[in-house]
């Protein structure tokens, strides 16, 4: 398997700007993950999904942030406008519910810079 | 789920050398995972002990479990240039495959 796929995997863009950034997990897992990472504040888990639905969105820092899952194989999160604070490495894991359960893949993640 | 509290926050080794690291949570797991994060990557999942264990092994790598103490600690034997790198501890109480991280502790092993 190829892992939990991250595109793109750098983003540089002006503040204001709409941001998208995206997620494939890995076949068959039904859990999604994305978290980010800063110097400050470490890793923090966003929100994540299971079989596609929401489940957790608690750690969505406000409604410039929003995510989506249309199918089993695809992720987005979005930041619309972007802010310079918003800078840092966001990473989406995936995980399932039988056999290695609650272990966590993660991807390369996206490095985003907010000028 | 519970965030682990990892300890020390840095460590700084020559190789050859054992690393050990240390984590505490606060309420009881149904089972603790360790993860390792080298600068610039994801985060990979080095091993999982489950609530009814006390001790595991994987390769280089020795964990324990003290549910009594609430805690539990990695060992690394014979640690190399390689193994510099954050590693962080996620204790799991069930539920959803919710996993929530500390700060880690950051690893230097010097050639």
């Amino acid at each position: 398997d190829a892992g939990v796929i991250q595109s793109p995997r750098h983003e540089v863009t002006e503040m204001g700007q709409e941001v998208t950034l995206r997620c494939k997990p890995i076949s068959g897992h039904d859990y999604l993950f994305w978290y980010r990472q800063t110097m400050m504040r470490g890793l923090e888990l966003l929100i994540y999904f299971n079989n596609n639905v929401p489940i957790d969105d608690s750690g969505m820092p406000e409604d410039r942030f929003s995510a989506k899952m249309p199918n089993a194989s695809f992720s987005t999160l979005k930041i619309q406008p972007s802010e310079p604070r918003d800078s840092a490495v966001y990473f989406c894991a995936s995980s399932r519910t039988s056999g290695d359960a609650d272990t966590q893949y993660f991807g390369p993640g996206t490095r985003l810079t907010v000028l | 789920s519970q965030q682990g509290e990892e300890d020390p926050q840095a460590l700084s080794i020559q190789e050859g050398e054992n690393a050990t690291m240390n984590c505490s949570y606060k309420t009881s797991i149904n089972n603790l995972q360790w993860y390792r994060q080298n600068s610039g990557r994801g985060l990979v999942h080095l091993i999982l002990i489950r609530s009814n264990e006390r001790e595991k092994h994987s390769g280089r790598l020795r964990v324990t479990l003290d549910t009594s103490k609430k805690s539990s600690s990695l060992l690394i034997t014979a640690s190399r240039a390689a193994d510099t790198a954050s590693y962080f501890c996620a204790p799991h109480s069930g539920g959803y495959n919710k996993l929530i991280f500390g700060a880690g502790t950051r690893l230097a092993v010097h050639p």
